[in-house]
């Protein structure tokens, strides 16, 4: 069956450290891969988006990797802050077509600790 | 980045009325919306595909009869819960879909409403 996986439901990291979440992915073949920061009682935001040719992408203290062999995606913030502190979910497209859809994970609760 | 807006962003009614949720999007057309559910610690569901000019695609397991949605514009998608039940209590997220560049079209989110049925 198809899945997504973000494979922490929560993680805790001292602030500045580097903050690594992951998201695999099962029988798809997604045409690129977004990553979305969700606060408590708010919508997403969109943060990256990686395509599948891509290797890595970057975005001030943000860095996403995309690996299509291991079917894979790791998301990084580096010197982490307590403002980092967010539920954050991948999403992957199956298609470029305009009738396919964004499937997302169930997300990992970040806490960021002064 | 892009704007969607949602109004309204929290709503408290009782068993049996009807709500109706709108999403917009501010600074761009967006030929497709979509609606999501979000109960609490878990990842959005989506419920429906909302074409603009056309009718909705429900995902399965949702009442079409139930969650009415209207795309009469561009900028403009409306979720209605019909006789709403408690159990339909839930946070709705809208999203419209930014073309953009060939290739790169991404879903931008409204801020969510609150639905509380008594």
């Amino acid at each position: 069956s198809q899945k997504i996986e973000q494979n922490s439901e929560a993680l805790n990291i001292q602030e500045g450290k580097t903050a690594t979440l992951t998201c695999n992915y099962t029988n798809y073949s997604p045409a690129y891969l977004q990553w979305y920061r969700q606060d408590p009682g708010r919508g997403p935001v969109f943060l990256l988006l990686i395509r599948e040719n891509e290797k890595e992408k970057r975005k001030e203290r943000l860095k996403v990797t995309f690996d299509t062999t291991l079917k894979q995606s790791l998301f990084h913030i580096t010197a982490s802050q307590p403002a980092d502190s967010a539920t954050y979910l991948c999403a992957l497209r199956t298609s470029y077509s305009s009738a396919s859809k964004i499937i997302f994970g169930s997300g990992t609760r970040l806490s960021i600790r002064p | 980045g892009a704007v969607v807006s949602q109004h309204p962003s929290w709503v408290i009614c009782k068993s049996g009325t009807s709500v109706k949720i709108e999403c917009r999007s501010l600074d761009f057309q967006a030929t497709t919306m979509f609606w999501y559910r979000q109960f609490p610690k878990q990842s959005l569901m989506l419920m429906a595909t909302s074409n603009e000019g056309s009718k909705a695609t429900y995902e399965q397991g949702v009442e079409k009869d139930k969650f009415l949605i209207n795309h009469a514009s561009l900028t403009l998608s409306t979720l209605t819960v019909t006789s709403a039940h408690p159990e339909d209590s839930s946070f709705y997220i809208c999203s419209a879909r930014d073309m953009g560049l060939a290739g790169t079209d991404t879903q931008y989110f409204g801020p969510g409403t609150r639905l509380t049925v008594l």
